[in-house]
């Protein structure tokens, strides 16, 4: 069956530093893939997508490249901030199958001033 | 649109009685899931309902969990008689199959329920 596996958190970081999350991911068919964000109280909120290989998904900084090779879809941050602190989910939506999104763990992120 | 809306945000109940979640789901979704998080599981997919039918129902935990979806606009999870490991924070997402490859779910602020 499909699957998605984080990397384990939390990730610790200081303000500006470079963010990566790795994920990856298996699928029996054509997957779509995404990050969804969930801030502290909150439910969570799609951060970006991909729907097809060599896709890069972009939004408020962060960059996420569909690798159907290594069936990889990283997250990465040039310069994070302390309000990025947060949960981060990454996810597939399988074209060939029912259509209902698999979610990883999450990985919790924490930036210091 | 207001987004995915779920009531009450806070619920603190006594173990054995029973616990009612409630949804109201984007206007023209077709799909709506209910979800638990717990720090030792993660982000459980509990049931989903595509049309108002349940589809799926295999992560409800046990019997006293019950859900339903008398129209598009609302649904409910039950959970009778509550217990305290059913403490966790409940999500409802909608979600449009419209647009094939573009599933983004829709999530509401959550019930965070205790159950003492």
């Amino acid at each position: 069956g499909d699957s998605v596996t984080q990397m384990e958190g939390p990730v610790t970081l200081s303000e500006e530093a470079f963010l990566t999350i790795n994920c990856t991911y298996t699928a029996t068919g054509y997957p779509s893939l995404f990050w969804y964000v969930q801030y502290p109280g909150e439910g969570l909120q799609l951060l970006l997508k991909a729907t097809k290989a060599d896709d890069k998904g972009s939004n408020k900084g962060f960059e996420a490249t569909y690798r159907k090779e290594t069936t990889s879809f990283h997250l990465e941050k040039g310069s994070v901030q302390v309000s990025d602190s947060a949960v981060y989910f990454c996810a597939l939506s399988d074209q060939g199958g029912s259509y209902i999104p698999t979610f990883g763990r999450g990985t919790s992120l924490i930036v210091h001033p | 649109d207001a987004g995915v809306i779920q009531s009450p945000r806070h619920e603190v109940t006594e173990m054995g009685q029973e616990v009612t979640l409630r949804c109201k789901p984007i206007s023209g979704h077709d799909y709506l899931f209910w979800y638990r998080q717990t720090m030792m599981r993660g982000l459980e997919l509990l049931i989903y309902f595509n049309n108002n039918v349940p589809i799926d129902d295999s992560g409800m935990p046990e019997d006293r969990f019950s859900a339903k979806m008398p129209n598009a606009s609302f649904s409910t999870l039950k959970i009778q008689p509550s217990e305290p490991r059913d403490s966790a924070v409940y999500f409802c997402a909608s979600s449009s199959q419209a647009g094939v490859g573009y599933n983004e779910q829709f999530f509401g602020p959550g019930t965070r329920l205790t159950v003492l």
